[in-house]
């Protein structure tokens, strides 16, 4: 069974540094691209960026580019997402998710790594 | 980089059909047939229900139906049922590989 599993959640003080975690099992981790979307306290999904590790190709939503990094180790078949200076307003829920090349939708998710900044 | 536009709320009685509207542009929901929806219940990750405007995956009930007409796609939840009280999000491929989520729709169950 395909699974995507992101790391805990985290507290963090604003310009402090985080990188979280997605990792895949049950398939083959680099043939699938992975993405990211936000979703603030009581508001909406948003997209932030795709990823293809098999080489590392990445399409950033112009609202998240400059803001976030992504990578990926492929030896643990795992994906990162990551802040180099939080800020307040990244506090959220933020999801992983991956999608076959040539298909254009996401499935399934991971549970969601909830990411709360203090000022 | 702007929601694509969906109602806030509707609802329904259960047995009774809803329909959400998504609209965007020729650049994203005009402009091609990838529009996924997703299903939110509270405190949970998205759960895929469309993909490719009204495709649906195996598991997923024949009660969701979905199409495109132009720059809107829509999403119709027949025989409401308490289960499908959730928020629902359309998503769009953009042109220039990145994707665009609807503004998010919660049906409520009356």
């Amino acid at each position: 069974e395909v699974h995507l599993v992101q790391s805990g959640a985290e507290v963090k003080k604003a310009g402090e540094s985080l990188t979280i975690s997605c990792k895949g099992s049950g398939y083959s981790f680099t043939n699938y691209w992975i993405g990211w979307g936000r979703q603030m306290p009581g508001k909406g999904l948003e997209w932030m960026v795709i990823m293809w590790p098999m080489n590392f190709q990445v399409i950033y939503s112009p609202s998240f580019e400059g803001q976030v990094t992504v990578s990926a180790d492929n030896s643990i078949s795992t994906a990162y997402l990551h802040w180099a200076s939080l800020k307040a307003s990244d506090t959220g829920m933020y999801y992983c998710a991956r999608a076959r090349d040539g298909d254009f939708w996401f499935d399934p998710w991971g549970q969601g790594t909830l990411v709360t900044v203090s000022s | 980089q702007s929601a694509l536009t969906q109602p806030a709320s509707v609802s329904g009685s259960p047995g009774q059909s809803v329909t959400i509207s998504c609209t965007g542009t020729s650049s994203d929901v005009g402009g091609y047939y990838f529009v996924s929806w997703y299903q939110q219940h509270p405190g949970k990750a998205p759960k895929l229900l469309i993909y490719d405007v009204f495709n649906r995956p195996s598991g997923v009930s024949n009660r969701f139906s979905a199409s495109k007409s132009g720059n809107t796609a829509s999403l119709t939840i027949s025989g409401l049922q308490a289960d499908d009280a959730a928020d629902y999000y359309c998503n769009s491929y953009k042109r220039g590989g990145t994707y665009v989520f609807g503004s998010g729709t919660k049906v409520s169950v009356l």
